[in-house]
Formats: structure tokens, C-alpha cells, sequence
């Protein structure tokens, strides 16, 4: 069964703390492997992956996959109160039809 | 440039009533995808529709309907409400069912079954 693995399940940190989520997947003709955070209502997309080693960046967030150990990392830098969210892991196969499975988030909670 | 909207924000039912869900996607996408978020859960996979049919299918039971109309506004319907079926319903919308373009999510529905 496809499955996708977010660790932790919840993490508290400082405010300009560093952190790194984790995203693992089995899943059969993976296609692509994407980020999203959810504030409080309609998770906003971050970052879409597809090929192994390729750092994506956007400011003070950068994402990686590893097709090889199939995993990806999210690194929030110099986190901010702001960043608070569950941040959703989502992988997309290239079955017959294309499914997109969810893991079920890593809660991250700063503190000012 | 309006985003996904989705109506009502809102709805508490009771078991075995029927719920109506309505989405609106984003301008210039055509495809729109259901999902149900349970609390502390990820997104679940309900249906997509594209051109006004459903295209996939998620593990979901057959009280769980859809449609879409040709300005691809879609419906979610649920019928013989379950207590199980409290839950976040998210719609997102996209452009095509080809290569993958990011789904754009609208805040949901939040519905509470008693």
C-alpha cells in the first residue's frame, strides 16, 4: 500500500531556530513529491520536486529530495513566529490514475 | 484573481441527513479535486472532475457523489451522514489532468455530523 511518512508529528522551537522536517515515501511509480502549509484553513503550496539533489528554495525555506533513500527534507531557517502551521508532505504517482497521497503533517509551533 | 471558493464555511448535520458541498475554483483551472481532512490527519483523496465527469476515485463509499458543471464549479454530496463523516472538506482546484500542475486549495468546509 502507497504510503507517505511525515516525522516529527509535532515540534516546538525558538523563534531563529532552524528546522528540518522529514518526508518519506513508498509508493509505487513515483512521480513527483510536493510541500504544502496549512494555517489555519487551505494548505498554500511551497515547493513541487521531481528530481533527485535539485535543492528548491524560496527565502528562508529550501526543500530536497532523495529518490535513491526516498525521502525529502524541508528546512525552515531563522524561523519565525509566522512559520507556525502543520506542513503537509504529498506525493504523487504516475499510476493509470494519478494519485496524490498525503502524510499526515508535521505540526511546528513557534515560540516568540 | 479569485482563488478557490468554498461554501459554506460552515454546517452541522445529523446522522443520516444528506450535505451538499460547493466549490468554485480558481480562475482559468478546470479540474477540481475533493478531499477530507479528519483532525490531526493529512488530506484524503475523494474524487476528482474533469470535464463534468469524475475522473479518479479514492477509497470512499458510494454516499460520497460529486458533480461538475460546465463553468467547472463542482458539488460534493454525502448521503446517510455518519458520525465518521466530521471532518475539514477541502476542495482544489487545478489546470488539466496531464502533467501535474500544484493544487490550489480553498479554505473548506468544516462539517460537523451529531
Amino acid at each position: 500500500e502507497d504510503k507517505v511518512v511525515q516525522s516529527p508529528l509535532s515540534l516546538v522551537v525558538h523563534e531563529g531556530d532552524t528546522v528540518t522536517l522529514n518526508c518519506s515515501y513508498e509508493v509505487t511509480n513515483f512521480r513527483s513529491l510536493l510541500w504544502y502549509k496549512q494555517e489555519k484553513k487551505a494548505p498554500t503550496f511551497l515547493f513541487m520536486l521531481t528530481s533527485s539533489g535539485i535543492e528548491k528554495k524560496s527565502g528562508r525555506l529550501s526543500s530536497i529530495l532523495d529518490k535513491k533513500e526516498l525521502f525529502s527534507i524541508l528546512n525552515i531557517t531563522a524561523t519565525q513566529t509566522g512559520d507556525s502551521a502543520v506542513y503537509l508532505c504529498a506525493v504523487i504517482t504516475m499510476n493509470r490514475d494519478d494519485k496524490i497521497i498525503f502524510g499526515k503533517g508535521t505540526r511546528l509551533h513557534i515560540l516568540p | 484573481d479569485a482563488g478557490v471558493t468554498q461554501s459554506p464555511t460552515h454546517l452541522i448535520k445529523t446522522r443520516g441527513q444528506q450535505v451538499t458541498l460547493r466549490c468554485s475554483p480558481k480562475s482559468g483551472h478546470d479540474t477540481v479535486s475533493w478531499y477530507q481532512q479528519a483532525l490531526g490527519q493529512g488530506p484524503q483523496f475523494i474524487f476528482q472532475y474533469y470535464e463534468e465527469e469524475e475522473r479518479q476515485r479514492g477509497n470512499f463509499p458510494d454516499r460520497f457523489s460529486g458533480h461538475q458543471y460546465p463553468n467547472y464549479s463542482s458539488e460534493l454530496n454525502v448521503n446517510a451522514l455518519l458520525l465518521g463523516d466530521s471532518a475539514l472538506y477541502l476542495c482544489a482546484s487545478s489546470y488539466g489532468t496531464g502533467d501535474y500542475s500544484p493544487l490550489h486549495f480553498g479554505n473548506g468546509t468544516r462539517l460537523t455530523v451529531t
